[in-house]
């Protein structure tokens, strides 16, 4: 079975500035979807950015981007020009890809870090 | 339009009594989902459903009995509640099983078990 592991329940980072999320997972699958989910104080789950496996490219999205690095099993997320409304729980995700052998394709979440941003 | 609805928002109950959380998604996504976030916060899959077909059964006590009267609905029955029960349950969609493309979660059922 696949685990998502966090090291980090808690990370602070003053207004501007950069920080990055730590993301380890473990799989014997060759494909595979990774995914950072938002959880603000209102509770709903917002997608933040996504990574197919296969692309060794790594996924932006404005001042959000990953580190993924496949043979090390990792995908780090890195907030730049951090702003207030970063503050929130962000959670790590992993899914199978179609046809990579995995038994279902549910996302498999890790335990989250809580990410404070002090203006 | 609210893309993932679910009601309740809250729900306090005695224990033993039995519950439902109803959710919809006006996205016409073919695969429906609930999850579990317990007070840690850490969020784990109960159901999945895919054109109202089960998929998913994540080990979940048969207490919780999920119903998908169509691909729109999934809804959440809980049997003779137990206090540990307490958590939120988010309900989500996709327009597939499997791919690359997002869930879109709910707002989220706060349930409290006294």
């Amino acid at each position: 079975a696949q685990t998502v592991t966090q090291s980090q329940p808690e990370m602070s980072v003053q207004e501007a500035e950069t920080v990055t999320l730590s993301c380890t997972y473990d799989t014997s699958e060759s494909d595979y979807y990774l995914f950072w989910y938002k959880q603000p104080p209102s509770r709903q789950m917002i997608l933040v950015i996504r990574q197919e496996a296969y692309k060794q490219q790594n996924a932006t999205e404005n001042r959000f981007s990953v580190n993924f690095q496949k043979a090390a099993k990792s995908f780090s997320l890195k907030i730049s020009d951090s702003q207030l409304g970063d503050a929130a729980m962000y959670f790590c995700a992993y899914r199978s890809a179609p046809y990579s052998g995995g038994s279902n394709y549910k996302l498999t979440f890790g335990k989250g870090t809580l990410l404070t941003v002090n203006p | 339009d609210t893309a993932v609805s679910q009601t309740p928002k809250y729900l306090v109950t005695q224990m033993g009594n039995d519950k439902s959380i109803k959710c919809e998604q006006n996205l016409g996504h073919d695969t429906m989902y609930w999850y579990k976030q317990d007070s840690k916060k850490f969020l784990k899959i109960m159901f999945s459903y895919n054109n109202k077909e089960l998929i998913i059964n994540e080990t979940v006590p048969n207490r919780f009995s999920p119903k998908s009267p169509d691909k729109a609905h999934l809804n959440l029955h809980i049997n003779s509640l137990e206090l540990g029960d307490s958590a939120v349950y988010f309900c989500a969609s996709s327009p597939r099983l499997a791919g690359l493309e997002t869930q879109y979660f709910g707002p989220g059922t706060r349930l409290l078990v006294l």
